[in-house]
């Protein structure tokens, strides 16, 4: 199947600092690309939607000018959490669709530790 | 409004058989998925349907009922390793998926 690789798998950053996720599609062209959020013991929060050479769509009460998404290549879209804080650690997970795709493939996910 | 309902946990014993049901609200409908999440890790695709019936892969089945709004997850012959929460996911006609919250599946021994 298709693979969806997001790196890094977990970073520890300082409050007041910022951090970029990537997640690439490895043999597909992913038109959209999905950001999610997970706290602990809870489902998956959608944060954007992104897609390919478009402004992505932010869900209610994300900041878009906290998490920045780009989504400039078929290939590859970044997420970076801008001036983060400890209430930014999470988990944060990619998926991805193509052309006429029936399933979304999921990144390894992002763990997030701020300190 | 797009809703999923799921239930919070289950609980099954080893080497039985459980079933996970799932509700939908969504505008359009382009299929209905299942994910296996173990704690820590991101979703792993279980399965899709699209149209009405039983679709069998192993010891896992999911079934559909579009008029009804309804999907299930049935899985046979249990496993310590079932131990999961099992998402169930509604694609919407922007091809976005709709999200349950989630059904925590303890097994017991």
């Amino acid at each position: 199947g298709a693979v969806v690789s997001q790196h890094p798998s977990w970073v520890i950053c300082k409050s007041g600092t910022s951090v970029k996720i990537e997640c690439r599609s490895l043999d597909f062209q992913a038109t959209t690309m999905f950001w999610y959020r997970q706290f602990p013991k809870q489902s998956l929060m959608l944060m954007a939607t992104s897609n390919e050479g478009s402004k992505a769509t932010y869900e209610q009460g994300v900041e878009k000018d906290k998490f920045l998404i780009n989504h400039a290549s078929l290939t590859l879209s970044t997420l970076t959490v801008t001036s983060a804080h400890p209430e930014d650690s999470s988990f944060y997970i990619c998926s991805a669709t193509g052309t006429g795709a029936t399933e979304a493939f999921f990144g390894q996910g992002t763990r997030l530790t701020v300190v | 409004g797009q809703n999923i309902d799921q239930p919070t946990e289950m609980t099954a014993t080893e080497g039985a058989i459980v079933q996970i049901n799932c509700t939908y609200q969504t505008s359009g409908f382009n299929g209905l998925f299942w994910y296996q999440q173990h704690a820590g890790e991101a979703p792993t695709f279980l399965s899709y349907n699209v149209l009405d019936g039983l679709e069998e892969k192993g010891r896992f089945s999911s079934f559909l009922s579009r008029s009804k709004g309804y999907s299930y997850l049935l899985l046979k012959e249990l496993q310590m390793k079932d131990s999961a929460s099992y998402l169930c996911a509604a694609m919407d006609s922007n091809y976005q998926l709709i999200w349950g919250a989630g059904t925590k599946l303890i097994i017991k021994p």
